[in-house]
């Protein structure tokens, strides 16, 4: 089986870099993603992350290390428009993504 | 490309009415992916087709349960003899085969059991 953990709640201010953690526990790795989720609304992708290192995509990034099971998504200049849930999400084979249940973020001015 | 579109978007009924749902995917994908979400919870994979097969079924989805994909094109989702607990969040997604291809959602429909 799979298991995803991410934090439940995270705070960040106006304009500050926050970093959102993600561990993972699987069988036959084949790739993680990063999906935005405002309330209400349907996730849209943000990134993925196949080979260990970082990828950059304008003001968000992230991690992956697979000897770890971690990975991190980094967002800078932070704007009130990115409060929103964090999901990470696993693929092992070809199978289905396994999501975790999501980081909610708060930005504050 | 008009995006993953579901319909309806809300869905009231009572208890142990039958509903179903329609997932219109992005026309070039053949992977279709039905997910169930709850309040401050992440996607719960249900169902997922590869063109009209039916490739996997979560051991978590009840016989009350059925999806379609007859063409190969939209789905169905149906559930017969709703119960309290099947009331969530409803999300189809649609990509292409190859693994590294991002899933796109839709915008769900909302099923409420009174």
């Amino acid at each position: 089986g799979q298991n995803i953990d991410q934090p439940t709640e995270m705070t960040a201010t106006e304009g500050a870099i926050v970093q959102i953690n993600c561990t993972y526990q699987t069988s036959g790795f084949n790739g993680l993603f990063w999906y935005q989720q405002h309330a209400g609304e349907a996730p849209t992708f943000l990134s993925y992350n196949v080979l260990d290192g970082l990828e950059e995509k304008g003001r968000f990034s992230s991690f992956l290390s697979r000897s770890k099971g971690y990975s991190y998504l980094l967002l800078k200049e932070l704007q009130m428009k990115d409060s929103a849930s964090y999901l990470c999400a696993l693929r092992a084979g070809n199978t289905p993504l396994v999501f975790g249940k999501g980081t909610r973020l708060s930005v504050i001015a | 490309d008009t995006g993953v579109s579901q319909d309806p978007r809300h869905k009231i009924t009572k208890r142990g009415q039958n509903v179903t749902f329609r997932c219109d995917p992005i026309s070039e994908h053949n992977r279709l992916y039905w997910y169930r979400q709850t309040l401050g919870q992440g996607p719960e994979f249900l169902t997922y087709f590869q063109n009209e097969a039916q490739l996997e079924k979560s051991r978590l989805l009840s016989d009350r349960f059925s999806a379609e994909r007859p063409k190969g094109s939209f789905s169905t989702l149906e559930i017969q003899r709703t119960e309290q607990g099947d009331s969530a969040m409803y999300l189809c997604a649609s990509s292409h085969e190859s693994p590294g291809q991002p899933q796109h959602f839709g915008d769900g429909t909302r099923l409420s059991i009174l």
